[in-house]
């Protein structure tokens, strides 16, 4: 069976500082890729999604950035954190030739202080 | 381009009660729909889904049928329990492009015993 891998669970960062978190998926490969994040009160907002290896696209222009260094793995970046960055950062996978639905991440908590 | 409307929360309700969210939709063509649920803390879970006009997704009591005419994908239950307290997203998957989910703006279902 497949699984999904998000780390850490929560995280506290001051404005400024730099981010990485990390998404891992096992039991399958050549997965879509996917980063959601989840502002408060308000519902999901596609960040960016992978199709393959070194191949990210960017939905929306931010401070944030992606890469997938290895084919079950995706990493969400960020040079300088602003305070508008804090959130719910969901990574998802989906079946790469299947029109199906998406499969979570347990998120990560993140606040910028 | 596609977009999905959920009615507004929060929703309160007592315990055995009679649950309906509404969710409509715009999309070319028949998008496949989906109900995802995310309980605190948690990333989201498919609820349930339906691929083509006048399927009924069910999952742990819970129905919505994919209503062509009306655009829409109500999410019901006939007795709703505490454990059913949770935030309840609505979304399409169009059927051109990368499977990108576009999500409602989830609505907060809280019930008490």
């Amino acid at each position: 069976s497949q699984t999904i891998h998000q780390w850490p669970a929560t995280l506290v960062q001051p404005v400024g500082s730099p981010l990485s978190l990390e998404c891992t998926v096992e039991g399958t490969s050549n997965p879509n890729l996917y980063w959601y994040r989840q502002a408060a009160g308000r519902g999901l907002q596609l960040l960016f999604y992978s199709v393959g290896i070194g191949q990210i696209s960017s939905e929306v222009p931010q401070n944030l950035s992606a890469s997938r260094p290895q084919d079950r793995q995706f990493i969400l970046s960020s040079k300088k954190l602003l305070l508008s960055d804090s959130g719910f950062y969901l990574c998802a996978w989906s079946w790469s030739m299947s029109s199906y639905e998406q499969y979570f991440g347990p998120g990560t908590r993140l606040t910028v202080t | 381009g596609n977009s999905v409307t959920q009615m507004e929360g929060p929703v309160t309700l007592s315990e055995e009660a009679f649950l309906t969210i509404n969710c409509t939709y715009t999309a070319t063509g028949y998008p496949s729909l989906f109900w995802y649920v995310q309980y605190p803390g948690e990333g989201l879970q498919l609820l349930l889904k339906a691929t083509k006009a006048d399927d009924k997704g069910s999952n742990k009591g819970f129905e919505a049928t994919y209503r062509k005419e009306t655009t829409s994908f109500h999410l019901e239950k006939g007795s709703v329990q505490v454990s059913d307290s949770a935030v309840y997203f609505c979304a399409l998957l169009g059927i051109q492009g990368a499977q990108k989910l576009v999500f409602g703006q989830g609505t907060r279902l809280t019930i008490n015993p």
